[in-house]
């Protein structure tokens, strides 16, 4: 199983759609949960940390459910600039960032 | 630009030859990080450092694969003998530390080995 598990789309959705990513992890000591933008042919760049009580960044909201080892992303009302991979990322516990296979994101007009 | 650096930015290689990749890191920064990116996938852990002390090597890919970080700044990362499989995006990226969640990556050595 890997460590960082992610549905790799393509998820094609309209502007204005409500859309949403899941990631699941199998380390359980994991500690600390982030969601990764990348853009095509650029580096990974931080989008959210994921923390248990659930957080909210404007259109983006990030939740976390440590007992079913599962991460969400859900991005309100789509932009066309929102067109990316979203990566799911896991500190392992030793500090090791581990990513998932990224899920691609296509908003169209 | 005090963002993560690597050098070269693309390598074009024989098979069999062996390359060397640099990464300079945020300079505060004490931990470096470098995976292995291929097309469709999400970066792939290869190793990392905590100032000059390599934390895991085990994930390097095979043994033709290894890194230093020998002063604590700057990070090499070398393929020995390299193979067409060994072609991707290597990307390099570095963070604060112990807890600190946020990496910082650098825009990566495009590696093509014909």
């Amino acid at each position: 199983r890997k460590e960082v598990e992610q549905d790799p789309g393509p998820f094609n959705v309209p502007e204005g759609a409500t859309v949403a990513f899941n990631c699941t992890y199998s380390n359980s000591a994991s500690q600390s949960f982030f969601w990764y933008r990348q853009d095509c042919r650029k580096e990974p760049k931080l989008l959210m940390s994921v923390y248990s009580s659930g957080n909210e960044d404007g259109r983006f909201t990030a939740q976390l459910n440590r007992a079913s080892q599962y991460i969400s992303l859900l991005i309100r009302d789509s932009k066309l600039s929102d067109s990316a991979t979203y990566l799911c990322v896991v500190n392992s516990g030793t500090d090791k960032l581990i990513f998932g296979t990224g899920t691609r994101l296509q908003v169209f007009p | 630009d005090t963002g993560v650096s690597q050098d070269p930015r693309h390598k074009i290689t024989k098979r069999g030859q062996n390359v060397t990749f640099r990464c300079d890191p945020i300079s505060e920064h004490n931990r470096l990080y470098w995976y292995r990116q291929t097309l469709g996938q999400g970066p792939e852990f290869l190793t990392y450092f905590q100032n000059e002390a390599q934390l895991e090597k085990s994930r390097l890919l095979s043994d033709r694969f290894s890194a230093e970080r020998p002063k604590g700044s700057f990070s090499t990362l070398e393929i020995q003998r390299t193979e067409q499989g060994d072609s991707a995006m290597y990307l390099c990226a570095s963070s604060l530390g112990q807890g600190i969640g946020e990496a910082f990556f650098g825009q990566g050595t495009r590696l093509t080995v014909v």
